[in-house]
């Protein structure tokens, strides 16, 4: 699996996109990008992956560059709830390997 | 069930007792995996179910550490002579298939005293 980059942490405020980087400049071409968070005492919880196209659900949006080292996790509006640490992984899509969680971006979302 | 269930949520043992932790995945998940994550750290890769085939069992960190599921129902995770560095919290977690995102448990919290 490629290796990411990400920062240790970042704030945001209640109510503004909280946007988190990732890079990883190692991407080969099957390899998707996927984003989970783990909020505080709970199990991670999987938001959005994408290959080269941007993405969106209901929980996120997901900007991947046009040479796809480098991708952004968008959250819109971000709420405190929305406190957490943020994993970027990459990963061939259809591989039964487990992922690999680095060290991921504590945000947090202050009032 | 509707989410991936974890029992017990919380476990105290004295160092050198075995331990064995549950894990009901999302029913028709064929994908099972158990992670575990100590305090302030990420999560560490333990082991790895695919149907029937043979676990991936590259992640256990010793011979103390075992797994077993049934098909693709309940896993169990057993933890022998416990230690205090086994203090951390166990995540299983489940998927579909290939593919698919993870759905993980809310982790059993393991103290060692």
């Amino acid at each position: 699996d490629a290796k990411t980059t990400q920062p240790p942490s970042m704030d945001c405020a209640e109510g503004r996109a909280a946007n988190l980087p990732c890079n990883h400049s190692t991407i080969s071409g099957n390899e998707y990008v996927y984003w989970y968070r783990q909020i505080h005492s709970q199990g991670p919880q999987y938001i959005i992956h994408g290959l080269k196209n941007n993405e969106t659900n209901e929980m996120a949006s997901l900007i991947i560059t046009e040479d796809r080292k480098s991708s952004t996790l968008i959250l819109p509006h971000a709420t405190l709830r929305d406190t957490a640490v943020y994993y970027c992984i990459v990963r061939v899509a259809y591989s039964g390997y487990a992922l690999n969680f680095g060290k991921g971006t504590s945000l947090l979302v202050t009032p | 069930g509707a989410g991936v269930s974890q029992s017990p949520s919380n476990k105290v043992t004295e160092k050198g007792k075995d331990v064995e932790l549950r894990c009901d995945p999302i029913s028709g998940h064929t994908a099972l995996y158990w992670y575990r994550q100590r305090l302030g750290q990420g999560l560490e890769f333990l082991i790895y179910f695919q149907g029937n085939s043979a676990p991936d069992k590259s992640g256990l960190p010793s011979d103390r550490f075992s797994a077993e599921r049934t098909g693709e129902s309940v896993s169990t995770l057993t933890i022998q002579r416990t230690q205090q560095e086994d203090s951390a919290v166990y995540l299983c977690a489940s998927r579909l298939g290939q593919g698919h995102g993870y759905t993980f448990g809310s982790g059993t919290r393991l103290t060692v005293v």
